[in-house]
């Protein structure tokens, strides 16, 4: 009873280095989204999918990069760390459903610190 | 665009007091509304919804009606616990060209004192 897995929980890097997130879901949900939360500013929309093979903008998309081969994954990349990208990092996934009424599934985040 | 706005925290109450959170919205159409809530250092869960106006969700004693003529849907419980303590997030279900997106809002933490 998984639901949504994020790995790692914690991360720290130097600035300038790149790392990837990994959000795997085993709902077999179509829709995945990445978010960060930062203290005072509620969660941010980074960027989402609505299957696999799509991926698209969200609210703070600029320094990250995403992919979505296969259904139950989504990647979040960093290609070049800075420390305005210290921040909660979390996923989300929810079926599609006319009428958008279904809740969004969140992972327990990653923590990550850019020096 | 939508947007949703709640109060502002931190909420400091006594165990057993009679919570408030208000939280309304603005949207063009007919969206679901939610309620999240995050304890430490874990990531957000759903813990109540409605889907149309008038609908009242509740779970785990807390309850929030859907109004849509005050654009609003306030989180209420009779009688909080120490373990209430999280942060609350208002959300709603926007539709936009392609599918759905949550839009939250910024959360509200709430402290339970014993």
């Amino acid at each position: 009873n998984a639901g949504v897995t994020q790995t790692p929980k914690f991360r720290v890097l130097k600035t300038g280095q790149s790392m990837t997130l990994l959000c795997a879901q085993d709902m077999n949900h179509e829709y995945m989204y990445w978010y960060r939360q930062d203290p005072g500013m509620g969660l941010r929309l980074i960027h989402y999918s609505v299957g696999e093979g799509t991926t698209a903008k969200g609210e703070v998309p600029d320094g990250y990069n995403v992919s979505r081969l296969k259904k139950q994954n989504f990647l979040l990349g960093l290609e070049s760390a800075a420390p305005s990208q210290t921040s909660v990092y979390f996923c989300a996934s929810t079926d599609r459903v006319e009428g958008g009424n279904q809740p969004q599934h969140f992972g327990d985040g990653t923590r990550l610190s850019i020096l | 665009g939508n947007s949703v706005t709640q109060m502002e925290g931190p909420v400091t109450l006594s165990e057993e007091a009679f919570l408030t959170i208000n939280c309304t919205y603005t949207a063009t159409g007919y969206p679901s509304l939610f309620w999240y809530v995050q304890y430490p250092g874990e990531g957000l869960q759903l813990l109540l919804k409605a889907t149309k106006a008038d609908d009242k969700g509740s779970n785990k004693g807390f309850e929030a009606t859907y109004r849509k003529e005050t654009t609003s849907f306030h989180l209420e419980k009779g009688s909080v616990q120490v373990s209430d303590s999280a942060v609350y997030f208002c959300a709603l279900s926007d539709q936009y060209t392609g599918g759905f997106k949550t839009i939250f809002g910024a959360g509200t933490r709430l402290f339970v004192k014993a």
